[in-house]
């Protein structure tokens, strides 16, 4: 039973490219969450969606970055014109339901951006 | 808005007890969990403790919750080098959804 996938696992760009990360949730789980950690600091929560909608978006920066999770294939987070500030790793993690018992998350092993 | 605290780092040798500490301020927390991160991997779920209960214990970790002072803590008994890793406390926003605060981690290293 596969986990949550992330790739690419290592990403490097310059000033002014664009990223694209992707995830996919594991098996059965709709829900999926993206988390940024920079460097030696806490995860912060980005974004929540379920399939075809975004349900909280309220971590996410309002320029340059924009989330999606399409009917069909992984969700994709996006951050264009990327910027050295940008530079961290991104989690991805998935949920069966919204309200699960225990509210465990599942964590991807990330994405790595570097800017540089 | 909510804040998770913990103290940064934690040294133990080896067979020794150890005590990680986290505040945090939503008291409409539903639930508290800590989260394990070894170097260059995700997280991975170790606990958690649902917030009418005082203690759980799990193996050789027990947690425990003073919903008074909003604090949580994770001791883990006879503490192994390969429990070396960044622990981190999170809560979970009383939201209806998973949305975790997490704290910014403490690096606990074993030495043999």
């Amino acid at each position: 039973n596969a986990g949550v996938m992330q790739n690419p696992r290592h990403l490097v760009r310059r000033r002014g490219q664009e990223a694209r990360l992707r995830c996919s949730p594991m098996k059965g789980h709709s829900h999926v969450y993206w988390y940024r950690q920079l460097p030696e600091e806490g995860l912060k929560f980005m974004v929540y969606l379920q399939k075809e909608n975004i349900i909280d978006e309220s971590g996410m920066p309002k320029e340059r970055f924009s989330a999606e999770f399409p009917k069909e294939g992984p969700s994709i987070l996006r951050i264009q014109q990327v910027v050295r500030g940008d530079s961290a790793a991104y989690f991805c993690a998935s949920s069966p339901q919204a309200g699960a018992n225990t509210g465990e998350l599942f964590f991807g092993e990330g994405s790595r951006l570097t800017v540089l | 808005g909510e804040d998770v605290e913990q103290s940064l780092f934690l040294s133990v040798r080896e067979g020794d007890s150890s005590v990680i500490n986290c505040t945090y301020t939503d008291s409409s927390s539903t639930y508290l969990y800590w989260y394990k991160q070894e170097p260059g991997a995700g997280l991975q779920l170790l606990t958690y403790i649902f917030s009418n209960m005082d203690m759980k214990q799990d193996q050789r970790l027990t947690v425990l919750l003073n919903k008074k002072d909003k604090h949580l803590s994770l001791r883990i008994a006879d503490t192994q080098t390969g429990d070396s890793a960044i622990y981190f406390c999170a809560e979970r926003e009383n939201t209806g959804f998973q949305k975790l605060v997490f704290g910014t981690g403490t690096r606990l290293l074993v030495s043999p």
